[in-house]
């Protein structure tokens, strides 16, 4: 099956600095790429989307100039959270989909990220 | 606003089966995903079933659809220790994607 791999898997830093995470779907060309957060005992919630070339598409409530998102290619995406806080601690996933002939498929995800600021 | 509802715990014996419910509340859902999470791991995808038809089944894995009540669930048939993990169901339509908050199920030898 396809694969997608996001690295770090872990990662602390320190309160103000930022933080990239990356995503990248290693045998299949990803126009479509989402980005999720995961809280304690609740469900993933989407933060963005993104196709390829173009602007991420925000959800209500997330800071797009918090969480700054790049599609750079058909196999990479980024996430950089800026400036974090300890409530900006979480788990983030990526999943990437290909997109064939306009039929919706399913999508794959990375491993995660866990996330902890001090 | 549109939720995907699912228990958040369930537990078995081994060899007994596992059924795992879901409900959601978008009509215009087109595809309906079980997705297996194992700790430490991402999120793999189990199986899917396509909102036009009513059940699917993969070896010891049957979902079962009931659009009309938006209710989905996923059964495991002989449940095994390596079963063990959180199981979220999802819904998708166009662009978009929708998580329940994940069921824990715990098998017991």
């Amino acid at each position: 099956g396809a694969v997608v791999s996001q690295h770090p898997s872990r990662v602390i830093c320190k309160s103000g600095t930022s933080v990239k995470i990356e995503c990248r779907s290693l045998d299949f060309q990803a126009t479509t790429m989402f980005w999720y957060r995961q809280f304690p005992k609740q469900s993933l919630m989407l933060m963005a989307t993104s196709n390829e070339g173009s602007k991420a598409t925000y959800e209500q409530g997330v800071e797009k100039d918090k969480f700054l998102i790049n599609h750079a290619s058909l196999t990479l995406s980024t996430l950089t959270v800026t400036s974090a806080h300890p409530e900006d601690s979480s788990f983030y996933i990526c999943s990437a989909r290909a997109d064939r002939g306009g039929a919706n498929t399913e999508a794959f995800f990375g491993q995660g990220t866990r996330l902890t600021v001090v | 606003g549109e939720d995907v509802e699912q228990s958040l715990f369930l537990s078995v014996r081994e060899g007994d089966s596992s059924v795992i419910n879901c409900t959601y509340t978008d009509s215009s859902s087109t595809y309906l995903y079980w997705y297996k999470q194992e700790p430490g791991a991402g999120l793999q995808l189990l199986t899917y079933i396509f909102s036009n038809m009513d059940m699917k089944q993969d070896q010891r894995l049957t979902v079962l659809l009931n659009k009309k009540d938006k209710h989905l669930s996923l059964r495991i048939a002989d449940t095994q220790t390596g079963d063990s993990a959180i199981y979220f169901c999802a819904e998708s339509m166009d662009n978009d994607m929708r998580f329940g908050a994940g069921t824990r199920l715990t098998v017991k030898p």
